[in-house]
């Protein structure tokens, strides 16, 4: 079963604080994906990558930093987190190359900024 | 530009009804897929169906129907006979074959009463 992992479920952090949200795939995915979602804001892209080390910015980039160091590993980066943080965070993965295919969605992230 | 319009932001219908849910994309691109997804309140988000720009046939699922329109750039999806277990938040998503990105529409939630 294809599977894409997201490291924490729930997590509370401190205004400042550095936050990593780590998500990990199991399909040899070119393409990574990290979406915030909020109330009548659906899913807005944060970061997109489709190889490794490579990156491009999405829509609302600012605050965040990724990494992407092995194929089938992409961390998102709060670096100072910030309450306006506050969402929950999707990552997903696809094939790359303009394929034809879905992209694969992990669990969510709620993370609260206290 | 890549855009997708979800007008409804909730829609409430008791068990049994059918009940459309309306999607409206924007692209400039000749080749392009459209999907679905599903978030149930677990909030991982379930994909429902793929359909690229060149495959207008309207699909049926059980009591899921999709009905692709490139004359109004609409992909429309329809539940008949709703059931509780149909309450979720739907997504509407565009991706350009030039592209890897997705893009999402705000959603629609679907509360179904019994």
């Amino acid at each position: 079963d294809v599977k894409v992992t997201q490291s924490s479920r729930y997590l509370v952090k401190r205004t400042g604080e550095k936050v990593f949200l780590e998500c990990v795939q199991d399909m040899d995915h070119e393409n990574m994906f990290w979406y915030r979602q909020d109330p009548g804001l659906g899913l807005r892209l944060i970061y997109f990558s489709y190889d490794v080390k490579m990156k491009e910015k999405g829509d609302i980039p600012e605050g965040y930093s990724v990494s992407r160091e092995k194929k089938e590993r992409f961390s998102l980066i709060l670096e100072s987190a910030s309450t306006n943080q506050t969402s929950m965070y999707l990552c997903a993965s696809s094939l790359g190359g303009g394929a034809d295919t879905e992209a694969f969605f992990g669990q969510g992230t709620r993370l609260t900024v206290v | 530009a890549q855009k997708v319009t979800q007008a409804q932001t909730e829609i409430s219908v008791v068990e049994k009804e059918d009940v459309t849910l309306d999607c409206v994309y924007e692209t400039r691109d000749t080749t392009y897929y459209l999907f679905w997804y599903k978030q149930p309140p677990s909030g991982e988000l379930v994909f429902l169906i793929r359909r690229n720009s060149f495959d207008e046939q309207n699909e049926i699922s059980g009591r899921y129907s999709w009905n692709f329109q490139k004359s109004t750039s609409s992909f429309n999806f329809t539940i008949t006979a709703s059931q509780v277990v149909d309450s979720a938040v739907y997504f509407c998503a565009l991706r350009s074959s030039n592209f890897n990105k997705f893009y999402f529409g705000s959603g629609t939630k679907l509360n179904v009463k019994p």
